[in-house]
């Protein structure tokens, strides 16, 4: 059983360009989170995507945007990149409703972007 | 003032010591909350839910006191494959927030 796997492991952009980055959520499991995780900090939320729609979104700017596909996989986009976007970019899976308090967010590995 | 608040550390400890983390949460609707575990350049790990009641899983006991909106996480016998950062985390609506991790290094 694969868990969340996340393409690519690590990226190198240029101030001011457009990055992708791909997730594929945990067998079973039909929603996705997206978190930044700054050097140093804790991850940090970004958006949720159920049955293609962004559910809910976190305090970032719309520079931060994101697809969900019909097979529950997901991407980030982010368009004019700064500096400071410079992060490790976590994907979670879940199955959506599932009500318990103790249902568990799997993370995939990350996507290592740097911007230079 | 962060929703999730935790000390950074580092707490250096030797092998076999106790040692607790603390956490606060400020926002009183967060619905449920977690102990995760996260090695250097990797992803983060579920380590255990936290209740009420409080929990306990081996050498680890985790701690909820709703009142004072206190989170505490409580490591016996410490070992060297315990060295991590260990994140406080509250859910709402969802949406897992974190707080910024303390990171626990034991040694020999």
């Amino acid at each position: 059983d694969a868990g969340v796997t996340q393409s690519p492991t690590h990226l190198i952009k240029t101030r001011g360009q457009q990055v992708t980055l791909r997730c594929s959520p945990k067998s079973g499991h039909d929603t996705v989170s997206w978190y930044q995780q700054a050097l140093g900090q804790g991850p940090q939320f970004i958006f949720q995507y159920y049955e293609e729609e962004e559910r809910q979104r976190g305090n970032f700017p719309d520079r931060f945007s994101g697809h969900q596909f019909p097979n529950y996989s997901s991407e980030l986009n982010v368009n004019a990149l700064l500096l400071g976007d410079s992060a490790l970019y976590l994907c979670a899976s879940s199955p959506w409703g599932t009500g318990a308090l103790t249902y568990e967010q799997y993370f995939g590995p990350g996507t290592r972007l740097t911007v230079t | 003032r962060k929703e999730v608040e935790q000390d950074p550390g580092p707490f250096n400890v030797p092998e076999g010591a106790t040692v607790a983390f603390n956490c606060t949460y400020s926002n009183s609707a967060s619905q449920s909350f977690f102990w995760y575990r996260q090695d250097c350049r990797k992803e983060p790990k579920l380590l255990m839910s936290v209740y009420s009641s409080g929990n306990e899983d081996g050498r680890f006991t985790a701690q909820l006191n709703r009142a004072s909106q206190y989170i505490s996480l409580l490591i016996r016998d410490s070992k060297l494959s315990d060295s991590a950062t260990y994140l406080c985390v509250s859910r709402n609506t969802g949406k897992l927030i974190f707080g910024q991790g303390t990171t626990l290094q034991v040694k020999p």
